[in-house]
Formats: structure tokens, sequence, C-alpha cells
């Protein structure tokens, strides 16, 4: 079974701080993928990034940064500097190429940031 | 190019009653896929289509969901009859044929039942 994990249900922080939100994640799949998502207010889910399990390469995306750990099985996301806009849900997901391709969600960060 | 739509945005229904919510995919895209979140839970996946075929349906919750995608465009997903606990927000979202390939998500619909 599957299963994905963030901790963090709410998090609030002034513009301009950096944020990390976690994912912690199980599996018994050797290869499996990872995901973020982000919900805006408008309500529809945002790809951010994806990530196959053989590949733990930090990623960097402008203010975006993820930091994949197969050893602790955690997928963390960083927002440097962050900004009202970023205020959003997060969700990290998880999928894996046998089990077809239905992802499993964590429960979500809602992020707020204030000015 | 159109993204995901899904039809209505909202849904207030009393219990009993019946509700089909629809989703059109992005054009040329064959893998559907439906998910919900209720109340405080996380989101859960229901069913995948390939093309008009149910591919999974390991993820709906009873016999009162029934889903179609007949001629493997668009998908409907009727809950009759609706009961309090079929409350939430229903997503739907598509992929091209690549297993693992990103899925685009719909807005999502709020169905909300009395």
């Amino acid at each position: 079974a599957q299963k994905v994990t963030q901790a963090q249900t709410e998090i609030s922080v002034v513009e301009k701080e950096d944020v990390t939100l976690d994912c912690v994640y199980e599996t018994r799949d050797t290869t499996y993928y990872l995901f973020w998502y982000k919900q805006p207010p408008s309500g529809e889910l945002v790809f951010l990034i994806r990530r196959n399990s053989f590949d733990e390469q930090n990623e960097i995306s402008g203010r975006y940064s993820w930091n994949f750990q197969k050893s602790t099985s955690s997928f963390n996301f960083t927002i440097t500097a962050s900004q009202v806009v970023d205020s959003a849900v997060y969700f990290c997901a998880l999928t894996n190429p046998t089990g077809g391709n239905m992802l499993t969600f964590g429960g979500g960060t809602r992020l707020m940031v204030k000015p | 190019e159109a993204g995901v739509t899904q039809f209505p945005s909202h849904s207030v229904i009393e219990k009993g009653q019946t509700v089909t919510l629809r989703c059109d995919p992005i054009s040329g895209h064959d893998n559907l896929y439906w998910y919900r979140r209720v109340m405080g839970k996380e989101i859960k996946f229901l069913l995948h289509f390939v093309k008009e075929s149910k591919q999974d349906e390991s993820g709906m919750p009873n016999n009162r969901f029934l889903a179609e995608r007949t001629g493997g465009t668009y998908s409907t997903l009727k809950v009759q009859p609706a009961e309090l606990e079929d409350s939430g927000v229903y997503f739907c979202a598509s992929s091209q044929g690549e297993r693992n390939n990103e899925q685009f998500f719909g807005p999502g619909t709020r169905l909300t039942v009395l």
C-alpha cells in the first residue's frame, strides 16, 4: 500500500520569508514517481513538479526548490522569498508504473503568506 | 488549448436525489481520471478510463456511483441516490498515453448533499 503524509496542515509566514513544506511517503515499489501540485483559491490543481525514484538530484525552478531524499522517503518543497501569490494549498502525491497511473495524495498543506 | 473543464462548478442537492457531474478532458488525452476530496480528508482516486474503457475502478466507493465515457471523449459521474457522505469536491484529470505522465486537473465540482 502507498501512503503520503504531509504533517503540516497549515503554515503561516510573512512575505519574503522562506518556507519548507514537508512530504513523507511510503511505498513498497522500487520505481515510483513523486509530484507536487498547487491548489490556488480558484480550485484547480496546478502541476508543479514530477520526480522519478531514480533521480535524487535536487531541482530548482525560480523561487521553488525540491529536496528528494530517498533514504528518509521525503520529498520536501521550499519556497524562497515567499509572496502573497504563493498562498494556496499544496499537495504532495505518489504514483507507480505498475499500479496504473492513479495518484496517492497527501492531506495537503495550506500555506498563508501575509503581506 | 483549453484545459480540463468540469460542470457544474457547484451542486447542492438533497439526500436521495440524483446528480450527474461532467468532465471534458484535454483534447487528445486518452486517459481520464476521477478523484474526490471529502471534507477534511485526502484527495482519493475513484477511477481511470483509457479511452472509453474503465482501466481501474477500484476507488469507486459503492454502486451508487456510475461513471461513463461513451465515445472516449467527455465523461460523466452519476451519483444515485446521493447520501450526505458524498459531499465533497470531485476532480477530473486527464493525461496523454504514457504512464506516469503529468495529469492535468480540472477545477473540480463542489457537491453538497443536504
